[in-house]
């Protein structure tokens, strides 16, 4: 049974750091194939996809948001890691992490956290 | 501004079947990338409805069906049922901006 858990700070101030860490079972990122991505969803409730890892550790970014993002695994622990530097109020939403597919589908995907960015 | 286009609502009686559309360009739908769409109910994950274009996952009924032709792709639900209710986004693949892209999301109405 794959399943995903988005954890972090439900409140960021404008300019610090966010850190979410997405802890997963029934798969392995060290097994080929295997793919993890964030996806964040905006109050206008538009989706947007953020970041990638793959199993052999190759990373891929939004366009728009590269500058900002960092995205990293820990195989011994299950988990994936996003940081997203310099937050503003328009980065509030909620942030997903799902197993992600050859095909760019996501399938398995965590509940959220809903992350606010307010002084 | 999304890079897939899909209409902001939709509504239909139950029984009905309707229709969403997402229109993408040469770089995404048709270049071709897959197109797959996802349901969203209220306070929920995305849930996949469809992968590959045309594909469900194991438990998603056959009232749902995907199709994609040149730069555009559809959903359809036939019989259509209250619990039909959400939020619909198609998503595809963008070779020009090397990254996945969503669309906009359509509101379903089940009258």
């Amino acid at each position: 049974q794959v399943t995903l858990k988005e954890s972090g700070p439900a409140l960021v101030k404008p300019t610090q750091t966010l850190t979410l860490t997405c802890t997963f079972s029934g798969f392995s990122l060290t097994t080929s194939g295997m793919r993890v991505s964030w996806i964040r969803q905006t109050p206008g409730k538009a989706l947007e996809w953020l970041a990638r890892i793959d199993w052999d550790d190759d990373k891929f970014y939004s366009t728009y948001l590269k500058t900002r993002l960092t995205i990293s695994k820990d195989t011994s622990k299950n988990q994936v890691v996003l940081t997203m530097t310099n937050m503003d109020p328009v980065d509030t939403g909620t942030y997903y992490c799902a197993r992600t597919e050859i095909d760019y589908s996501s399938e398995y995907w965590g509940q959220g956290t809903l992350v606010t960015v307010s002084s | 501004q999304s890079v897939l286009t899909q209409p902001p609502s939709v509504s239909g009686a139950p029984g009905q079947r309707v229709t969403i559309s997402c229109t993408g360009s040469s770089s995404n739908i048709g270049a071709p990338y897959d197109v797959h769409w996802y349901q969203q109910l209220p306070g929920t994950a995305p849930k996949l409805l469809i992968y590959g274009n045309i594909n469900r996952p194991s438990g998603v009924p056959a009232r749902f069906s995907g199709s994609q032709s040149g730069t555009s792709a559809s959903l359809a639900i036939t019989g259509l049922q209250a619990e039909d209710e959400a939020d619909y986004y198609c998503q595809s693949y963008d070779s020009s901006l090397s990254g996945v892209v969503f669309g906009g999301g359509t509101k379903l109405t089940v009258l």
